[in-house]
């Protein structure tokens, strides 16, 4: 059962324009929704994240937006630029009990390419 | 500050053989964790190690293990290889304090199962 839903699976964005990614997960034991962007050849890399207590985070260009009543986050990436094509994962985490772990679930990937 | 780093980055073998991967996690941090990439399941979690125990395990057989030393290094191993082992094995190293994981990967080490 896949606990967190990504999409779409591809994205293609003129350079300038928006770039719009979204989960939605079913646990709600998750109390930790970070995002990833992994560029060919790399590991992932934490972008940004944010908990459940707040609706909106915003680091430079990228914003996450988070509701959790309907269990869904997104990501924006506000003036897109032709450096920001890679892969995006969205990914909720939340304690392993009692033993002070915690585990990343991760959405499937959005492939984002952002043309000239 | 050095990254986490991944031994070797590249490795072909054969069904039932076995591989060892190393991690060796960013100085000071004393989790590690493994995921496993490939393209249809996306990254799915392995396991965790803190204090050369493992603390946390996700749904892949016994053919997977993995140990941690006690300078963090991790390894982890894959027995009787199959071809749905082909895959990127990324390592990830956090400082596991009570707040949310923080995760740094490493550049992963790409399997082929021939």
């Amino acid at each position: 059962q896949q606990q967190v839903k990504q999409s779409p699976q591809s994205l293609i964005v003129q350079k300038g324009g928006i770039s719009i990614i979204n989960c939605a997960y079913e646990n709600t034991a998750f109390d930790y929704f970070p995002w990833y962007q992994q560029f060919p050849g790399k590991g992932p890399a934490l972008l940004i994240a944010i908990r459940p207590d707040v609706s909106e985070k915003k680091e430079g260009r990228f914003t996450i937006s988070f509701n959790k009543s309907a269990k869904q986050f997104s990501l924006h990436i506000m003036d897109s630029q032709p450096g920001d094509s890679a892969t995006y994962f969205c990914a909720a985490s939340m304690r392993h009990s009692g033993a002070g772990s915690y585990q990343l679930t991760f959405g499937k990937g959005t492939k984002l390419s952002v043309i000239p | 500050k050095a990254g986490v780093t991944q031994t070797p980055r590249y490795l072909i073998k054969t069904r039932g053989q076995q591989v060892t991967l190393s991690c060796s996690p960013i100085s000071g941090h004393r989790s590690v964790s493994w995921y496993q990439q490939t393209p249809g399941q996306g990254l799915q979690f392995l396991f965790e190690y803190f204090s050369e125990t493992q603390r946390n395990k996700g749904n892949f057989p016994g053919r997977f293990s993995g140990r941690q030393f006690s300078n963090s290094r991790s390894e982890m191993n894959v027995s009787t290889l199959e071809l749905g082992d082909s895959a990127l094995y990324l390592c990830a190293s956090s400082l596991s304090s009570s707040g949310a994981n923080v995760l740094t990967f490493g550049a992963g080490s790409r399997l082929t199962v021939l």
